[in-house]
């Protein structure tokens, strides 16, 4: 079993339209958790950081459920601008400094 | 911002070569740094750890004499990879901790290896 594991897609969706990803992790003394997106040949980029009580920025909310081991993240109203993969990605430490990525979740926004 | 950068952006090699990657934090000092690999369609997969001033951490599978990582300034990270062969040929990502300021990962932009 993947430690991190991400329908990897692609969702097509239209301008405007909200999105929602799923991931699951393995390992339950995870501890800091987050939301990255890679476009195409580029390298990772943090989203955002992923809180037990769910945080929101902007038209992204990220959810986490510890008890399921599973995280979500939500597009709302997206933008041709959104189109990339998005990683889960988790750490044992606090830190977050060693990650784990997932294969990730390509999204394409179109008109 | 605190940026990371990677050099060379790509790399063509023969095999059997060795292929030398720079990782420098620009406006930050940088005591861990970390090393990625992915290939294609596959997670980024963390290779190992670099401590300034002493050993890198290699995860396990990693073998740790073919890839070299060198440490020597808390700006600068360098992997080098030994004899390589076709299926080294991956993208290589740096990543360093602005400890001091925000305390955000920043990613290099990536170096993408290809061994003939």
């Amino acid at each position: 079993r993947k430690e991190v594991e991400q329908d990897p897609g692609p969702f097509n969706v239209p301008e405007g339209a909200t999105v929602a990803f799923n991931c699951t992790y393995s390992n339950s003394a995870s501890q800091s958790f987050f939301w990255y997106r890679q476009d195409c040949r580029k390298e990772p980029k943090l989203l955002m950081s992923v809180y037990s009580s769910g945080n929101e920025d902007g038209r992204f909310t990220a959810q986490l459920n510890r008890a399921s081991q599973y995280i979500s993240l939500l597009i709302r109203d997206s933008k041709l601008s959104d189109s990339a993969t998005y990683l889960c990605v988790v750490s044992l430490t606090g830190g977050g400094n060693k990650l784990t990525f997932g294969t990730g979740t390509q999204l394409k926004v179109e008109l | 911002g605190a940026v990371v950068s990677q050099h060379p952006s790509r790399v063509i090699c023969k095999s059997g070569t060795s292929v030398k990657i720079e990782c420098r934090s620009l406006d930050f000092q940088a005591t861990t740094m970390f090393w990625y690999r992915q290939f294609p369609k596959q997670s980024l997969m963390l290779m190992a750890t670099s401590n300034e001033g002493s050993k890198a951490t290699y995860e396990q599978g990693v073998e740790k004499d073919k890839f070299l990582i060198n440490h020597a300034s808390l700006t600068l990270s360098t992997l080098t990879v030994t004899s390589a062969h076709p299926e080294d040929s991956s993208f290589y990502i740096c990543s360093a901790r602005d400890g001091g300021g925000t305390g955000e990962l920043f990613f290099g932009e990536g170096s993408r290896l290809t061994v003939l």
